[in-house]
């Protein structure tokens, strides 16, 4: 069974533009939660989707956004980048809604300048 | 808001000492889940635990909820090199709503 994947893995944006990152489940996971993971703040949660739903948000500014597909597929939104936001942003997919064991991907490392 | 406290930040052990690292929740857990994170890697997971005072054992890693559900603690024994990496405790909060990971605690085992 193929792991989580995400795309692209690596991205470099200036200050002010968006982004948009990828992220494709373990095939039969409908859940899937981004986080920020940076070396001054750690891991940080951004939030879970489950059946194409938000079900659950972390305390990040309305700049970060994110959407689930039909096919489980995910996709996180970053408008307006700030230096601030350069970090690792994985992605996590697992069985169910909220308490399950998550397997994460390899992460986007978004470099902002 | 929930906070999460893991301590040590870091660790250097020599090869064959053993290694521990503390979780400790400022508000009750549904539950808590342990992942490790070698150098340039992603979390991977380790164990979830949910009971009251719950202990489980993975060959030399030895996971415990406290009684109150407040805390955790991860042990290793007679550490190996592969050991090396970051390990986080990951908490959940009411019916999971509510997940916050702990800083982690680097783990460097010298041969």
């Amino acid at each position: 069974k193929a792991g989580v994947t995400q795309t692209p893995r690596y991205l470099i944006k200036t200050r002010g533009q968006q982004v948009t990152l990828s992220c494709s489940p373990i095939s039969g996971h409908r859940s899937v939660s981004w986080y920020q993971q940076t070396p001054g703040q750690g891991l940080q949660f951004l939030f879970e989707y489950f059946s194409e739903t938000q079900r659950n948000k972390g305390n990040f500014p309305g700049r970060f956004s994110g959407r689930q597909f039909s096919n489980s597929r995910s996709e996180m939104n970053v408008s307006t980048l700030e230096l601030g936001d350069s970090a690792l942003y994985l992605c996590a997919s697992s069985l169910g809604q909220g308490v399950n064991e998550q397997f994460f991907g390899p992460g986007t490392r978004l470099t902002v300048l | 808001g929930q906070q999460v406290m893991q301590i040590p930040q870091y660790q250097h052990v020599q090869e064959g000492e053993d290694f521990t690292t503390y979780c400790n929740s400022s508000t009750t857990l549904s539950n808590i889940q342990w992942y490790k994170q070698r150098p340039g890697g992603h979390p991977v997971f380790l164990i979830q635990l949910v009971k009251s005072g719950e202990v489980k054992k993975q060959k030399r890693l030895t996971f415990q909820f406290g009684e109150a559900k407040k805390n955790s603690s991860l042990h290793i024994t007679a550490t190996q090199t592969t050991d090396v990496g970051t390990y986080f405790c990951l908490c959940h909060r009411g019916s999971a709503r509510q997940l916050t990971f702990g800083s982690g605690t680097q783990l460097t085992v010298l041969p």
